[in-house]
């Protein structure tokens, strides 16, 4: 399997702009996970989805952020209308969540979205 | 709720000179406890996990992990460490029969110095 693809791997805009990050989970696998990274606030976990699903959105900073999962092998996150301190690097992460603990799993990360709002 | 603390930032170490990463948790329940790495302008990947049995867990790259329940620790060693091992590492816990969210440290970054 080719692992979690994000794409793109970069992306630079400008504020008010709005901008869609895309994933591509391993197959098979049942949990999708968005995250953002910051040198300030860590790794935060954004939402996630269980079978296409969102099951907690309760990171999503605010309206300005939606994500979608409109099948088992797609998913996006987007930002509209986007700005300056939501430049950060997104990260996608799916697990196969088909023990009898999910929490359990392991999570296969992507290598992640480096976006840049000026 | 759970939490996760990594007191150090930064590690510097020698190269071929032992490690620890420190971890501590804070949960009302039992949990599950999961080491991650994440090498320069990469994801993150999973180094070991501890879920039940043996507090001793051994990773992948030569690194294990002992769960200390009374200390609600869970420190990261390893006994000799080498250039590539350069990357941040993360802490992050579960909790059994709660919803599937892991939550991670901040991150200690580990630095080889040759």
């Amino acid at each position: 399997d080719a692992g979690v693809i994000q794409s793109p791997r970069h992306e630079v805009t400008e504020m008010g702009q709005e901008v869609t990050l895309r994933c591509k989970p391993i197959s098979g696998h049942d949990y999708l996970f968005w995250y953002r990274q910051t040198m300030m606030r860590g790794l935060e976990l954004l939402i996630y989805f269980n079978n296409n699903v969102p099951i907690d959105d309760s990171g999503m900073p605010e309206d300005r952020f939606s994500a979608k999962m409109p099948n088992a092998s797609f998913s996006t996150l987007k930002i509209q209308p986007s700005e300056p301190r939501d430049s950060a690097v997104y990260f996608c992460a799916s697990s196969p969540g088909q023990g009898l603990a999910p929490s359990t799993d392991t999570q296969y990360f992507g290598p992640g979205t480096r976006l840049t709002v000026l | 709720a759970q939490s996760v603390t990594q007191l150090d930032s930064q590690v510097p170490v020698f190269e071929e000179a032992p490690v620890e990463l420190r971890c501590n948790y804070s949960s009302s329940v039992s949990v599950y406890l999961f080491w991650y790495v994440q090498y320069p302008n990469q994801g993150l990947q999973l180094l070991l996990k501890y879920l039940s049995g043996s507090t001793l867990v051994k990773g992948i790259n030569g690194f294990e992990a002992e769960f200390n329940k009374s200390q609600t620790s869970f420190h990261l060693r390893k006994p000799s460490v080498h250039i590539s091992d350069t990357a941040e590492y993360f802490c992050a816990v579960s909790e059994p029969f709660g919803n599937e969210k892991l939550t991670f440290g901040t991150g200690t970054r580990l630095t080889i110095i040759p």
